[in-house]
């Protein structure tokens, strides 16, 4: 089954303990993003990468990393957790950046709450 | 800087009442228009992309189109089961990589 996987879906953590959370997918997509969702202010981008070893900022990158080693991987880092952190993140793929392959495919989410 | 708007915020409708959920959006140069479906606890799911004004596209229930200023998604004859949360976004021809999204029109169709 075609899918974009993210672990852990839950994670409560302290501030400052470092934490990844994965991101995989099994399409042979070139494309991947990281999305943070909060009421009132929807969904935003915090970084995307458009093939393996190629990464970039999208609107709310402070405070995260990320890397592409490999095609199907795309793990967020998050070095020294706060509070502001709170949020539902959504890791997403598509094929690629035009026309039909731009239909992005995201992971069911995860739940972080930073205490 | 490239703009969402959606409304209404959140809709009611009874089972079968048609409506239209209303997406603005202002961005330098439109290379694209994304609809998407999220249902509560998922990720959005993908549902149409529009390229240019005129353009329509029809899925089921749901039509989108789309103008120089925004686009419309409607529902016609709703069932429960459409109930959702219904997201736009734009990529812009500058800045390509990347998707604004609105925050949301949240679909309540009752029986």
């Amino acid at each position: 089954e075609a899918q974009v996987t993210q672990n852990p879906r839950y994670l409560i953590t302290v501030t400052g303990k470092k934490l990844t959370v994965t991101c995989s997918q099994n399409m042979n997509h070139e494309y991947m993003s990281w999305y943070r969702q909060d009421p009132g202010l929807g969904l935003r981008q915090i970084y995307y990468s458009m093939n393996v070893e190629v990464t970039d900022k999208g609107d709310v990158p402070e405070g995260y990393k990320v890397s592409r080693k490999e095609k199907r991987n795309f793990p967020l880092i998050l070095e020294s957790p706060s509070p502001n952190q709170t949020s539902l993140y959504f890791c997403a793929s598509s094929l690629g950046l035009a026309g039909s392959y731009n239909e992005q495919f995201f992971g069911p989410g995860t739940r972080l709450t930073v205490l | 800087e490239d703009q969402v708007t959606q409304s209404p915020e959140a809709l009611r409708l009874q089972e079968g009442e048609s409506s239209s959920l209303n997406c603005s959006y202002t961005v330098s140069g439109l290379r694209g228009l994304f609809w998407y479906r999220q249902d509560p606890g998922k990720g959005p799911e993908f549902l149409f992309t529009l390229y240019s004004a005129g353009e329509e596209k029809e899925k089921e229930r749901l039509k989108a189109t789309l103008t120089k200023k925004e686009s419309f998604l409607h529902i016609t004859a709703p069932k429960p089961e459409d109930s959702a949360t219904y997201l736009c976004a734009v990529q812009a021809w500058s800045g390509y990589s990347t998707l604004t999204f609105g925050k949301g029109t949240m679909l309540l169709v009752s029986p």
